[in-house]
């Protein structure tokens, strides 16, 4: 199985900073057929259910605000927050869609500094 | 829009088993493979089980291969998972979600295993 390993387990922010998290996959979810990494990246809110932020490691969802920006490839990956607001603190947690079974990191909470 | 809603959940002793639906709208719902992911309280994600938009194929996580059971019914537009032989770390809520990139998710049921 694919291990997805995310840090910061969590980190506090204050609104308009940057704000970088990891992941790396213990395999390259890049694959050569196509040239795509099998990576996406989902939100978290209280209470609420996971939401698709990006995919294929890059790409934004439809309706997704653009100071979300996913990037890396092969077995490195990062999420970056441009200028992080208020409504940004949630759990993040990337996921590899690369090879069954698909598998999740263990998240990354952004909390309020 | 797609909606997905989840169904079935309660509190059940070990051993026991549970069904949980998920009946999808606002898409073709026999075009998309299908996933059940869950939750344990305060912590993270865990995907449990993928079947395909025609049922050809199933895949489970270990921690469940053998126990559970991912069925779809395309003419009802749900899906479905079958829980045997539930021990105390099945206790989540349970999600179903749309696709090959998990892009629509359900508000999820909770499944408690408690003697």
């Amino acid at each position: 199985d694919i291990v997805m390993t995310q840090t910061p387990s969590s980190q506090a922010v204050s609104a308009g900073e940057k704000v970088t998290m990891s992941c790396k996959s213990s395999q390259s979810l890049l694959y050569s057929g196509d040239q795509k990494n099998y990576l996406a990246w989902y939100q978290q809110k209280p209470g609420q259910s996971p939401k698709l932020l990006i995919y294929l490691a890059s790409t934004r969802e439809s309706g997704v605000p653009d100071r979300f920006i996913g990037s890396g490839s092969g077995t490195d990956f990062t999420l970056t927050i441009s200028s992080v607001q208020a409504e940004d603190l949630a759990d993040y947690y990337c996921q590899q869609h690369y090879s069954y079974p698909y598998t999740f990191g263990a998240g990354t909470k952004l909390e309020l500094k | 829009e797609v909606q997905l809603v989840e169904s079935g959940g309660g509190l059940v002793k070990p051993g026991s088993s549970l069904k949980l639906s998920c009946v999808a709208s606002g898409f073709t719902f026999s075009s998309y493979g299908m996933h059940w992911i869950r939750q344990a309280p305060k912590k993270g994600l865990e995907w449990i089980a993928l079947i395909y938009y025609d049922s050809s194929n199933k895949y489970y996580a270990d921690s469940v291969k053998g126990r559970f059971t991912i069925s779809r019914d395309n003419s009802k537009n749900t899906l479905y998972l079958e829980m045997n032989s539930l021990r105390s770390e099945d206790t989540a809520m349970y999600y179903c979600a749309k696709g090959g990139t998990v892009d629509y998710w359900g508000q999820g049921v909770m499944v408690t295993v408690s003697s």
